[in-house]
């Protein structure tokens, strides 16, 4: 089945405890994508990759960072979580080219306490 | 991105069509319409998108206006699995740039 995969599902962690919330894709998208929401603020992007070894700040950038490796994967890692991280995050991708829809992942909840 | 208005809520009874509407009236030649839905905290769903015809799939038909000012989402025979909110997104065909996801139409179907 073609989807994205996040893991993990839940996450509760402690401000400063470095953490890293995976995304993996089976459709071989070039494009990959992170996005938060939060209640009154909707969704906003943090980074996204238009390939390999490509990425770039999307409009929430601070405090997090990302690598772009490989072709499925799309790691976020927060270096030292903050409370204001607490949000549930989504990964998307994409494939290159003319209009193509976006396929998210199933989210992560994360609670900085 | 073109900036779209939607309704902030609607209603609909099961079984019958949801015609789900939004404004973009200052869209450019080159963006296309593009819906979505989330459904309670799950990840965005893709739904359908257009350029300047209508368009339908197994999930949904998409109406554009000749002046590409506004389009209409429908749902032929909503369920309750539908209840959701709506985003319609106006934006290039594929761009690094974040999709701009709004407040939504909220849907609600009711028995």
């Amino acid at each position: 089945e073609a989807q994205v995969t996040q893991n993990p599902r839940y996450l509760i962690t402690v401000t400063g405890k470095k953490l890293t919330v995976t995304c993996s894709q089976n459709m071989n998208h070039e494009y990959m994508s992170w996005y938060r929401q939060d209640p009154g603020l909707g969704l906003r992007q943090i980074y996204y990759s238009m390939n390999v070894e490509v990425t770039d700040k999307g409009d929430v950038p601070e405090g997090y960072k990302v690598s772009r490796k490989e072709k499925r994967n799309f790691p976020l890692i927060l270096e030292s979580p903050s409370p204001n991280q607490t949000s549930l995050y989504f990964c998307a991708s994409s494939q290159k080219g003319t209009a193509y829809g976006y396929t998210f992942g199933s989210g992560t909840r994360l609670t900085v306490v | 991105d073109a900036k779209t208005t939607q309704p902030p809520s609607m209603d609909c009874a099961e079984g019958r069509a949801a015609n789900l509407p939004c404004n973009h009236s200052t869209i450019s030649g080159n963006e296309y319409v593009y819906w979505y839905r989330q459904i309670h905290s799950q990840g965005p769903q893709y739904i359908i998108h257009g350029l300047k015809n209508n368009e339908t799939n197994e999930m949904a038909s998409l109406i554009i206006t000749e002046d590409r000012k506004s389009s209409t989402l429908i749902l032929p025979h909503a369920t309750l699995r539908d209840t959701a909110v709506y985003y319609c997104i106006v934006r290039v065909a594929y761009s690094g740039y974040a999709l701009n996801f709004g407040k939504g139409t909220s849907l609600l179907v009711t028995p």
